[in-house]
């Protein structure tokens, strides 16, 4: 079971870029790294996901290491509606890859202030 | 196309009471889960379901009871209401597991509150 490991509270500053880090000692060959958004009342959205590398869309960016025991999840230019709680999942998904143990953890509370 | 749908949005109970919520989502997904999230804490899942008519424990199974009876639909049961249930509950699907860990859908919660 890959435990995942991520600061409990951010602050910025609207038009920063934000970084979130995620360490992930155990990862395993199969496991994809994902991450999500929850705003308060909702459930959670997926934002972005990878398995080595960089990976890029239209809302963040995932930085994944060679050795893959981290990644950082980067926001560019921040705004208020960004102001939410990011969880980092670690996982192949499917009976095998054990979903019973997939864990969000308490998350990274971010707060973007004006 | 309304993705995940939960029913119903908030519910108020006494303890040793039962009731059901209801999961619905129309993407034709094979992968479906419960999900509790206490204040402050993240995501714990109780039961998942990898098909129509199976289910399986999760993390935290207790107190609670689970049917996927046909496949757009996922049912939570609590049989005796207790205090310590009291949780905001997600449901998610996700369209299969076979690559990697398929982006889960989640819905809109359910706020349930037992005294």
């Amino acid at each position: 079971l890959a435990k995942t490991t991520q600061p409990i509270s951010m602050d910025s500053y609207e038009g920063q870029e934000v970084n979130i880090t995620c360490s992930h000692n155990n990862i395993a060959t199969n496991d994809y790294i994902t991450w999500y958004q929850q705003f308060p009342s909702q459930g959670p959205r997926f934002i972005i996901q990878g398995y080595k590398t960089k990976v890029t869309n239209e809302v963040a960016s995932l930085f994944i290491p060679a050795d893959r025991k981290s990644s950082t999840l980067s926001l560019p230019r921040v705004s208020l509606s960004d102001t939410a709680v990011y969880y980092c999942l670690v996982g192949a998904g499917g009976v095998s890859g054990g979903y019973n143990k997939l864990i969000f953890g308490a998350g990274t509370r971010l707060a973007v202030h004006p | 196309n309304a993705g995940v749908t939960q029913t119903p949005k908030f519910r108020v109970l006494k303890t040793g009471q039962s009731m059901t919520l209801l999961c619905a989502q129309d993407m034709n997904h094979e992968y479906m889960y419960w999900y509790r999230q206490d204040p402050g804490m993240g995501l714990r899942l109780i039961h998942y379901s990898v098909g129509e008519g199976t289910t399986a424990k999760g993390e935290v199974p207790d107190g609670y009871n689970v049917s996927r009876l046909k496949k757009q639909n996922f049912l939570l049961g609590l049989e005796s209401a207790a205090p310590s249930q009291t949780s905001v509950y997600f449901c998610a699907s996700t369209l299969n597991a076979g690559r990697g860990a398929d982006t889960q859908y989640f819905g809109p919660g359910t706020r349930l509150t037992v005294l």
